[in-house]
C-alpha cells in the first residue's frame, strides 16, 4: 500500500514564523501535491511538483512556497504565517506523469493553527 | 465556472438503504478522469472509485457505483446497502487532459449520515 506521511499531525505556530510542513511517500512517485482544506470550500491546491526540483503553482500559492530536492519529500513552507492560514493541510501523491487512471494517495492532513 | 459542483451540502440515508450522491462537472476536453473520496471525520482521503471519459461502462467497486451521464456531465455516486461506517465527507475530483497537466479539481463536498 501507498503511504504517505506528513510530519505533523497538529500544529500551533505564531503570526509571523516561518513554517515548515513536511510530506514524504514511499512508491516512488512521481507527482506530489499540497492542498488546503477548509469548511466550504472543499480542496484548494496550493502547489504540485512532477518532478525533483520541478513545482508548478496551483490555485492559491499567495503567501507559501515549495521544496523537492528529493523525491519521495515535498515540503511546503508557510514564509511569515499570519492568522488567514490557519486550516488544514493535506498532502497527496500520485503515480506517472501521462494520463492514467491513476488517483492521488492522501497523508493524514496537519491541522494548523496560526495564533 | 467550477470545475467541479456537489450541490448537496449535508445527506442523511437510513441503514441498509441506497444513497446517491451528486456530482457535475465542467470542462471542455475530451480527456478527463473522475474520482470520488471518502472523508471520515479522522481526516484521511480514501480513494473510492474511477470513471475515465472514454470508459462505456459505468464503474463499480463493491457496493460503490458511479453513474456517469457523460451528456449531462454528471458523475453520481452511489452507495448501496448504507453502513454506519459510510458516514463521511465524499468529494468528487476531476483530472483533465493527457500528458503534462496533473491538476485535479475537487469540489466542495457531501456530508453524508447513515442514521441507524
Amino acid at each position: 500500500d501507498v503511504k504517505v506521511t506528513q510530519s505533523s499531525r497538529y500544529l500551533v505556530k505564531r503570526t509571523g514564523e516561518k513554517v515548515f510542513l513536511e510530506c514524504v511517500q514511499d512508491m516512488d512517485h512521481e507527482n506530489m501535491f499540497w492542498y488546503r482544506q477548509d469548511p466550504g470550500l472543499g480542496l484548494r491546491l496550493i502547489y504540485f511538483s512532477y518532478d525533483v526540483k520541478m513545482k508548478e503553482k496551483g490555485d492559491i500559492p499567495e503567501g507559501y512556497s515549495v521544496s523537492r530536492e528529493k523525491k519521495e519529500r515535498f515540503s511546503l513552507i508557510l514564509e511569515s504565517a499570519s492568522t488567514n492560514q490557519t486550516s488544514m493541510y493535506l498532502c497527496a501523491s500520485r503515480r506517472g506523469r501521462e494520463w492514467s487512471n491513476q488517483p492521488q494517495h492522501f497523508g493524514d492532513g496537519t491541522r494548523l493553527s496560526i495564533l | 465556472a467550477q470545475k467541479i459542483t456537489q450541490t448537496q451540502p449535508g445527506m442523511f440515508v437510513q441503514e441498509k438503504e441506497a444513497v446517491t450522491l451528486d456530482c457535475t462537472y465542467d470542462t471542455s476536453d475530451p480527456s478527463y478522469g473522475l474520482f470520488w473520496y471518502k472523508q471520515p471525520s479522522s481526516g484521511e482521503m480514501i480513494f473510492l472509485i474511477y470513471q475515465g471519459s472514454y470508459d462505456q461502462q459505468n464503474a463499480t467497486e463493491g457496493r460503490y457505483s458511479l453513474n456517469f451521464q457523460k451528456a449531462r456531465k454528471s458523475a453520481n455516486l452511489v452507495i448501496s446497502a448504507s453502513q454506519l461506517g459510510d458516514s463521511a465527507m465524499y468529494f468528487c475530483a476531476m483530472r483533465e487532459g493527457r500528458g503534462g497537466g496533473n491538476q485535479f479539481y475537487f469540489g466542495t463536498g457531501t456530508s453524508l449520515t447513515v442514521i441507524p
